[in-house]
């Protein structure tokens, strides 16, 4: 079990760039969540994918966008980025969506 | 909408014991998390307790839940200086997908 990997751990960006940030989840884990903390909030979630398809949304614009790949990984793209895009992304996986998520160490990304 | 309320600050002395409380909104909520995250890291799953359950207890967790008060607490027994960080009470609800929605965190700080 090697756990759920993000990459990278620090992220500068300018603001109106594109981001991806990238996550590889354990085997066998067919559901990956991907959420947004802002400092000193909890985690927003951002959207779901299972089995290589979204099926569900948070509240967030059509610019925040993903894919989960066979190979369990998934991406989280971020386009015409904002300054309030600053924030903690984490990534969380599981075999199981009743028992749990085990979360990344997530991606800080700081738009300026 | 589900909202998620907690106490921002706790303090405590090493040896005592924590209780965190927390509290929730969407009574269709089928499972409650307890996460904890350390200062630069992810969310580290503590526990969780099934919504037809009032109590659990693992080693020195135990957590309640009030489902008709819809209020859930996380009691840390023989609380160490390495327990502290912040704590997260979540609640899950499932529209197809589960998502998870989180309290703002409960910073926990245990002094010698």
């Amino acid at each position: 079990e090697t756990g759920v990997t993000q990459s990278p751990t620090h992220l500068i960006k300018t603001r109106g760039q594109q981001v991806t940030l990238r996550c590889s989840s354990q085997s066998g884990h067919n559901t990956v969540s991907w959420y947004q903390q802002a400092l000193g909030q909890g985690p927003q979630f951002i959207f779901q994918y299972y089995r290589e398809e979204e099926n569900g949304r948070g509240n967030f614009p059509p610019r925040f966008s993903g894919l989960q790949f066979p190979n369990y990984s998934s991406e989280l793209n971020v386009n015409a980025l904002e300054l309030d895009d600053s924030a903690l992304y984490l990534c969380a996986s599981s075999s199981d969506r009743y028992l749990g998520y085990t979360f990344g160490s997530g991606t800080r990304l700081t738009v300026v | 909408g589900e909202d998620v309320e907690q106490s921002l600050f706790l303090s405590v002395r090493e040896g005592d014991s924590s209780v965190i409380n927390c509290t929730y909104t969407d009574s269709s909520s089928t499972y409650l998390y307890w996460y904890k995250q350390e200062p630069g890291a992810g969310l580290q799953l503590l526990t969780y307790i099934f919504s037809n359950m009032d109590m659990k207890q693992d080693q020195r967790l135990t957590v309640l839940l009030n489902k008709k008060d819809k209020h859930l607490s996380l009691r840390i027994a023989d609380t160490q200086t390495g327990d502290s960080a912040i704590y997260f009470c979540a609640e899950s609800s499932d529209d197809g997908f589960q998502k998870l929605v989180f309290g703002t965190g409960t910073r926990l700080l245990v002094s010698p």
